[in-house]
């Protein structure tokens, strides 16, 4: 069974600091996504890395995935009370059917 | 383009019934998912389909049941509800794993 770990589950900020989440896994991807999910929604996709070493950058979001595939980082700087919401790893593999998600990591960023 | 769409959004229901959840998707993909998502558990895949007519069981199939006669559409059925079906039922299209999932706004059920 391939299993996403995602740590930590549960972050509680002030507004203006740094934080990383981080999502971890014995297996390799072939892609590693990440989704935010707010109350009473469904998640949406913020990135998808593919190459192993790959840095993306979204305003103020830095993803990073792994050079071995197995793993992924979401670094934010300066933290809003926007960013609140639960972030959500997935991995998939190239010609699987499934996508494998993490239990999520909950942050609240207070004013 | 709605993307994809839910029904119901709520429902409550006494243990033993039965319902359906209906879900329809506009973008044409090929793959659809049924996940459910508890406190502390994230997304568990319940069935899924990687095309009209055909389904698959995922991680946590007990207790449900699903058919795909349309390519829009993926059903998810309680054939006899049970309080441990209790959850927040969410759907997902895609055109392959490979790629973004697209979810609806899921249906919060409590089954008493």
């Amino acid at each position: 069974t391939q299993l996403l770990e995602q740590s930590p589950q549960f972050l509680s900020i002030q507004e203006g600091e740094n934080l990383t989440v981080y999502c971890n896994s014995s297996s390799v991807f072939s892609s590693l996504q990440w989704y935010r999910q707010e109350p009473g929604e469904g998640p949406v996709l913020l990135v998808t890395v593919v190459t192993g070493g790959e840095v993306k950058k979204l305003k103020r979001l830095t993803f990073q995935f792994g050079d071995a595939r197995k793993d992924s980082s979401l670094h934010i700087t300066a933290a809003q009370p926007g960013d609140t919401g639960l972030y959500l790893c997935a991995g998939g593999r190239r010609g699987g059917f499934k996508t494998i998600f993490g239990a999520g990591t909950r942050l609240f960023v207070k004013a | 383009n709605a993307g994809v769409t839910q029904t119901p959004k709520f429902r409550v229901l006494k243990t033993g019934q039965s319902m359906t959840l209906l879900c329809a998707q506009d973008m044409n993909h090929e793959y659809m998912y049924w996940y459910r998502q508890d406190p502390g558990m994230g997304l568990r895949l319940i069935h899924y389909s990687v095309g009209e007519g055909t389904t698959a069981k995922g991680e946590v199939p007990d207790g449900y049941n699903v058919s795909r006669l349309k390519k829009q559409n993926f059903l998810l059925g309680l054939e006899s509800a049970a309080p441990s079906q209790t959850s927040v039922y969410f759907c997902a299209s895609t055109e392959s794993s490979y790629n973004e999932q697209f979810f609806g706004p899921g249906t919060r059920l409590t089954v008493l």
